[in-house]
């Protein structure tokens, strides 16, 4: 079946540590995005990637970064920059053209330890 | 900037009744997409139905049920023949025609009763 796998499920952050977060699809869709959730609140957009090599900053980007090397792969990396970085996050993709609705992962919850 | 606003963070209802849950959204631009998402306690976030803006009727699947008045910029949720299954966090989302961000409402939590 195809989907949106996130790995890992739970992460844990040193102070001054990088992570990555990974998130691959097998849904053929050409537009990723990974989002924060916070308690209490929606969703909020971090970055977004509509084709291969090409990506853009989202409402919340600072403190993070991400490549899109691979149609199927869109990793996020958590970096130290990102003072307050516990939350739940997650990764969705679509179909780029038309109102095709995004398809979501079943995310990743990163702790500070 | 486009907002929406979900003003109640939390409902319940019996099982086998109705609830309607509310979305309000802020826009200048007359193209565009919402949604309903639901967030069981896994996290998944699971689409429930959608409506194009440039569509008068209102969308329907199974015994999910929308309410868009568009002048009023509204979007409301109805939920026929509650479930437990139903019981999650509700999203309501918005995106502009060309665009390739979803804008989330903070989230209403519907709570099913036996």
């Amino acid at each position: 079946d195809g989907g949106i796998t996130q790995s890992p499920k739970y992460l844990f952050r040193k102070e001054g540590q990088n992570v990555t977060l990974s998130c691959e699809q097998n849904l053929n869709h050409d537009a990723m995005y990974w989002y924060r959730q916070d308690p209490g609140q929606g969703l909020r957009l971090i970055y977004y990637s509509q084709i291969v090599n090409d990506f853009q900053k989202g409402d919340i980007a600072e403190g993070y970064s991400v490549s899109r090397e691979k149609k199927e792969s869109f990793p996020l990396t958590v970096t130290s920059a990102q003072k307050n970085p516990t939350a739940f996050y997650l990764c969705a993709s679509a179909l780029r053209t038309g109102n095709q609705p995004q398809h979501f992962g079943d995310g990743t919850r990163l702790s500070i330890l | 900037a486009q907002t929406v606003t979900q003003s109640q963070p939390e409902m319940s209802v019996q099982e086998a009744e109705t609830v309607t849950l509310s979305c309000t959204y802020d826009t200048s631009e007359s193209d565009y997409y919402l949604f309903w998402y639901k967030q069981p306690p896994s996290r998944q976030m699971i689409l429930v139905i959608r409506q194009e803006a440039y569509k008068q009727q209102n969308a329907t699947e199974n015994r999910f049920s929308v309410n868009f008045q568009k002048a009023a910029k509204s979007f409301s949720l109805k939920i026929s023949d509650s479930q437990l299954g139903d019981a999650a966090m509700y999203f309501c989302a918005y995106r502009s025609e060309g665009a390739q961000k979803l804008v989330f409402g903070q989230g209403t939590r519907l709570t099913i009763n036996p």
